[in-house]
């Protein structure tokens, strides 16, 4: 079946740190891939995509990933995390279904 | 701006009720789309649009009901028949393999 898996629910990490949020997805071919933001009680925002061409796509708010399609990841980084990066963040496959599957999601939770 | 407006931002329903949920966008966006979010998971597709008039259902349609006569507008109507309807509903617009631009969601909740 078709799905996508956001491996960490919740994570904790320091201001100034660097991030990593998972994503791997099982498709057939490679979806286009997307990345939100959802701040609590708000609707999402979109951090980057990936449609094609070069594997490692920036996105706003310093936020970056990379698409390696040997892993089926599409795993999300920032190398210094602000306190205002704490949200829940979601990964995103477009499979061509005209319409987005998300993943569960993973909280991130920014100590001073 | 253009931007997707959704109303009521907070929303109850009484037993035996329908109540319809607004979406509307000024994005010129071809698709819409709506999205139910429950605490601790992720979005789960209830119903999309790709044009005026045409409507699919998606993974958890069972209990509601759209329509699609204006390019702008998609309201959603949760029915009586939806048993578990406490939740965060998102609105979303976009195109074809493009990005979808949310709205910032209705909260319903049961009397």
């Amino acid at each position: 079946a078709q799905s996508v898996t956001q491996p960490d629910i919740h994570i904790t990490v320091s201001e100034g740190a660097s991030l990593e949020l998972r994503c791997n997805y099982s498709y057939g071919a490679t979806p286009y891939l997307f990345w939100y933001v959802q701040s609590p009680g708000q609707g999402l925002q979109l951090l980057l995509k990936y449609f094609s061409g070069d594997t490692l796509v920036q996105g706003i708010k310093g936020f970056e990933a990379e698409f390696k399609r040997s892993q089926s990841s599409f795993n999300l980084r920032k190398p210094s995390v602000h306190w205002s990066d704490a949200a829940e963040y979601f990964c995103a496959p477009d499979t061509g279904r005209r319409a987005l599957t998300f993943g569960s999601g993973t909280r991130l939770q920014v100590q001073p | 701006d253009g931007g997707i407006t959704q109303s009521p931002k907070y929303l109850f329903r009484k037993e035996g009720q329908n109540v319809t949920l607004s979406c509307e966008q000024n994005l010129n966006h071809d698709a819409m789309y709506w999205y139910r979010q429950d605490p601790g998971q992720g979005l789960r597709l209830i119903y999309y649009s790709q044009i005026v008039n045409d409507f699919q259902k998606g993974d958890i349609a069972e209990g509601y009901s759209v329509s699609r006569e204006k390019k702008e507008s998609f309201p959603l109507t949760v029915t009586s028949a939806q048993k578990n309807p406490t939740a965060f509903y998102l609105c979303a617009s976009g195109g074809m393999y493009q990005p979808q631009h949310f709205g910032d969601g209705t909260r319903l909740s049961i009397l």
